[in-house]
């Protein structure tokens, strides 16, 4: 069974800090990673997608993949209260033609004033 | 604008009683796909199209059916809904090729008692 393992936290973090959320994937053959926002009651919505190894930068948002350890990371520096929400990480299986996306189950983020 | 609208919203209903959710997007898009969302089981897929007349099962299909008749809409049919399919329903759309940002409709809030 494919697997993609988040921590449901809540992270607490106070604003302008880094949030760090992290994820974990079981098939070493995936190769995109997707990392998604979600406020309560709402829709997720793409934050930003990774491919390759290393860092990949979007204004306050980094996202590093890691393959060899099979885990993805979204930094968000300078936290702000509207960044509490939950983050989901999902991954497309290797070889899978159905563009299917295998999501965790999120880690909830609460940005403190 | 572009979107992907679900109808309804919410809805209440009773077990065995037929009810169908619809799902239409207006970006073109080739590939849709049907979700449920538990507490602690994040997203998970149910069915999803490549194209017209092309469907096929995601990871938790039993009691559900979908068809795709138009490249637009995408409707997700519950024969006989029972309370375990109570649950948030999404459904998505991309392109086919490229990096597959799935869109996700506003959700389906569906109660099955």
């Amino acid at each position: 069974q494919k697997e993609v393992e988040q921590n449901s936290g809540p992270l607490s973090v106070p604003e302008g800090a880094i949030a760090s959320l992290n994820c974990t994937y079981s098939d070493r053959g995936s190769q995109s990673f997707f990392w998604y926002r979600q406020y309560s009651g709402k829709s997720p919505e793409l934050i930003m997608f990774i491919y390759s190894n290393g860092d990949k930068e979007d204004g306050r948002f980094t996202a590093q993949l890691n393959k060899a350890s099979q885990y993805v990371s979204l930094l968000i520096r300078d936290s702000q209260p509207s960044d509490s929400a939950t983050y989901l990480c999902a991954v497309r299986p290797w070889m899978d033609s159905s563009y299917k996306l295998i999501f965790g189950s999120g880690t909830r983020l609460l940005v403190r004033p | 604008e572009a979107q992907v609208t679900q109808n309804p919203r919410y809805l209440i209903t009773v077990t065995g009683k037929k009810l169908t959710v619809t799902c239409s997007q207006n970006m073109n898009h080739e590939y849709m796909s049907w979700y449920r969302q538990d507490p602690g089981l994040g997203l998970r897929q149910i069915y999803y199209s490549m194209n017209v007349e092309v469907t096929d099962k995601g990871d938790v299909p039993e009691g559900y059916k979908v068809s795709r008749k138009e490249k637009r809409n995408f409707p997700l049919i519950l024969e006989s809904p029972s309370p375990n399919q109570t649950s948030l329903y999404f459904c998505a759309s991309c392109l086919t090729g490229g990096i597959n940002e799935q869109f996700f409709g506003p959700g389906t809030r569906l109660t099955v008692l």
